[in-house]
């Protein structure tokens, strides 16, 4: 069964410490993206890749970092650089293919204290 | 840097009536217009879309529809029912695959 699985589903941390989501895809997507969504906001891009070994800033880089060493693969470290790091935190794929639609994980809630 | 604006942030509407969702976005290389729902803690998921060859999509109660000169796409919600109350996301793609989302647009259909 093709998806993209996130996990944990819910991550707690104490303030100071870095910690990695992880985000894996099986549907052989080259283009993952990572969202932080806030409370009733929409959703902000922190970091794109289109393809393995490259990635690209979002809006909101400033605090996190990724990397894209396998085509499956996508981790998101918060450092604790993020003044703000607890969030709702989504991850997706998509074919590079312009025309084509973003498929997400169910999602980490992290909460940092 | 790309723009994307959705209006209205919020709207109201009278279950059967119809409901109307404006985005904006300032990439003219876009070339790839979606709209997705997301409902209460779950994650968004794709209702429609439209390439930009067309200007209008319809399915069942939904359609899109496409002005690339001015640079906005609508969605439409025809006959709305309890369960489009969601909030819901246009997400243009920019050159460089690079993927915005307007702010939402939080959906209530009244009894």
């Amino acid at each position: 069964d093709g998806g993209i699985t996130q996990s944990p589903k819910y991550l707690f941390r104490k303030e100071g410490q870095n910690v990695t989501l992880s985000c894996e895809q099986n549907l052989n997507h080259d283009a993952m993206y990572w969202y932080r969504q806030d409370p009733g906001q929409g959703l902000r891009l922190i970091y794109y890749s289109q393809i393995v070994n490259d990635f690209q800033k979002g809006d909101i880089a400033e605090g996190y970092s990724v990397s894209r060493e396998k085509k499956e693969s996508f981790p998101l470290t918060v450092t604790s650089a993020q003044k703000n790091p607890t969030a709702f935190y989504l991850c997706a794929s998509s074919s590079q293919r312009g025309n084509s639609p973003l498929h997400f994980g169910n999602g980490t809630r992290l909460t940092v204290t | 840097g790309e723009n994307v604006e959705q209006h209205p942030s919020t709207l109201s509407v009278q279950e059967g009536d119809s409901a109307v969702i404006k985005c904006t976005y300032s990439d003219s290389a876009s070339n790839y217009f979606p709209w997705y729902k997301q409902e209460l803690g779950k994650r968004p998921q794709l209702i429609i879309d439209i390439r930009s060859n067309v200007g209008e999509k319809k399915d069942q109660r939904i359609a899109v529809t496409l002005n690339k000169t001015a640079k906005h796409f609508s969605l439409h919600i025809t006959e709305t029912q309890p369960e489009d109350s969601a909030v819901y996301f246009c997400a243009p793609r920019h050159r460089d695959d690079k993927i915005i989302f307007g702010k939402g647009t939080r959906l209530h259909i009244l009894p």
